[in-house]
Formats: C-alpha cells, structure tokens, sequence
C-alpha cells in the first residue's frame, strides 16, 4: 500500500550524463515536491508543483529541472550531474486545501551516485 | 529567510530515561513547526505539529515564541524510539514548503 513511490531507489550514473528520476503517487495530492539531502544535512527543497505550477527555490541550481505530466507523476531531471549532486532525492506530497494539507508525506527516496 | 536549527547531531539516552530534542527556530512572522521521524530503513514521516497540541508516542512539544524554540520531549524514553528526528517549519500564510532541521540521531540504550 506504498502511496509514494520513488523509482529507481538507487541511481549510478556519470559525470555529465543526464539522469531522471521518477516519483508517482496514489494520494492524488495536488503538491509534489522535491528535496536533496546531502549526507548529515537537512532535507533542502528544489522545487514543488502546486497542480501544474511550478515554484522553482531560488538556490536551486538550473542544472536540476522537473516534470508532471499528470497529477500521479512528477520527474527530476539532472542535466549534467556533477560530483556534487550525489545524493537521497526525497519526493513528498501533500493536499492543499484539507484540513492536514501541512503533512507532507514522503517517498523512500533515491540515491544517487555519481561516478 | 527562516531557519531550524537542531544543536545536536547525536542524542544517546538509557531506556526509562527522560528525553528532549532541542530545536529553535528563526522567522519574523508567525510559523507552523513540525516534528517528522525517520525510523532505521523507513521513509520519513510527521510525528507531530505543534497547532494540534497532541501527544504522539508519548511525544509533546510545545511552541515557546519567546525562546522561538519548539523542543521535543518524552517523559520515558523506549527503545522502539530510535530514530532520526528532524524539526522542520512552514512559513506563515500560504506558503507549502518546509524549512528543516539538520536532524537529530536519538538512540535508547537497554
């Protein structure tokens, strides 16, 4: 009964090799967001969709970009990875507009590796 | 610009023992702070959020805008309380995201 799903859980690729990773949902949340978390770090949010808007934070590198194709899905796309951009990618939900809309439910995450 | 700030990375206490979890937090406006847990190979979760003033667990926490501090505490510490915990804010107003904590590793001892 997974209700946020992140695919693949672990991730190896290249430096400078794009990469793309997916999250899907059976919350039929209308907020996704994503977050990097560096090892011993807090959580740091890139970006979210609210529905089809997208609010970009303004530290987020251009190098990461995002996709929802539909309410069910939502990608990371890193361009061009670098060393630094090894990483757990967390992907969250949440409802805006119920009651506990602040909850954010979380994915497993996926851990990215950059060779 | 908000920030959580957790002053201990490691936290180790004995089974039975009294437990809190420092967080204190900068904003100008009026925040919403949120306790979420992290349990070994889980994914994370809310444990709690100070507008509901529930006990979780055994867990309270209360909100101190004079100290701007939203500790978390448990009068008994389990073992099964092992965890990572990460105190997190939501801006005042309609704002969705979460600034967190750099995480606290609690660990009960036997």
């Amino acid at each position: 009964d997974a209700m946020v799903i992140q695919n693949p859980r672990y991730q190896v690729t290249q430096f400078g090799k794009p990469v793309t990773l997916s999250c899907s949902q059976t919350l039929n949340h209308n907020v996704m967001y994503w977050y990097q978390q560096k090892s011993s770090q807090a959580p740091k949010l890139l970006f979210h969709y609210y529905d089809k808007d997208f609010n970009n934070e303004a530290d987020t590198p251009d190098n990461f970009q995002s996709r929802r194709p539909n309410t069910s899905f939502c990608f990371l796309d890193i361009r061009s990875p670098g060393l630094g951009d090894a990483a757990m990618y967390l992907c969250a939900t949440s409802r805006q507009g119920s009651v506990n809309y602040n909850e954010q439910f979380f994915g497993p995450g996926t851990r990215l590796t950059v060779l | 610009a908000q920030r959580v700030t957790q002053p201990e990375k490691l936290l180790s206490v004995f089974k039975g023992a009294p437990v809190e979890l420092k967080c204190n937090y900068s904003y100008s406006g009026s925040p919403e702070l949120f306790w979420y847990v992290q349990y070994s190979r889980q994914r994370l979760q809310l444990l709690l959020r100070h507008i509901s003033r529930e006990s979780i667990k055994g867990f309270t926490a209360d909100l101190n805008k004079g100290e701007t501090s939203f500790h978390l505490k448990k009068p008994f510490a389990q073992e099964e309380d092992s965890a990572m915990y990460y105190c997190a804010l939501r801006a005042s107003g309609s704002a969705r995201q979460l600034t967190f904590g750099s995480g606290t590793q609690l660990t009960v001892l036997p």
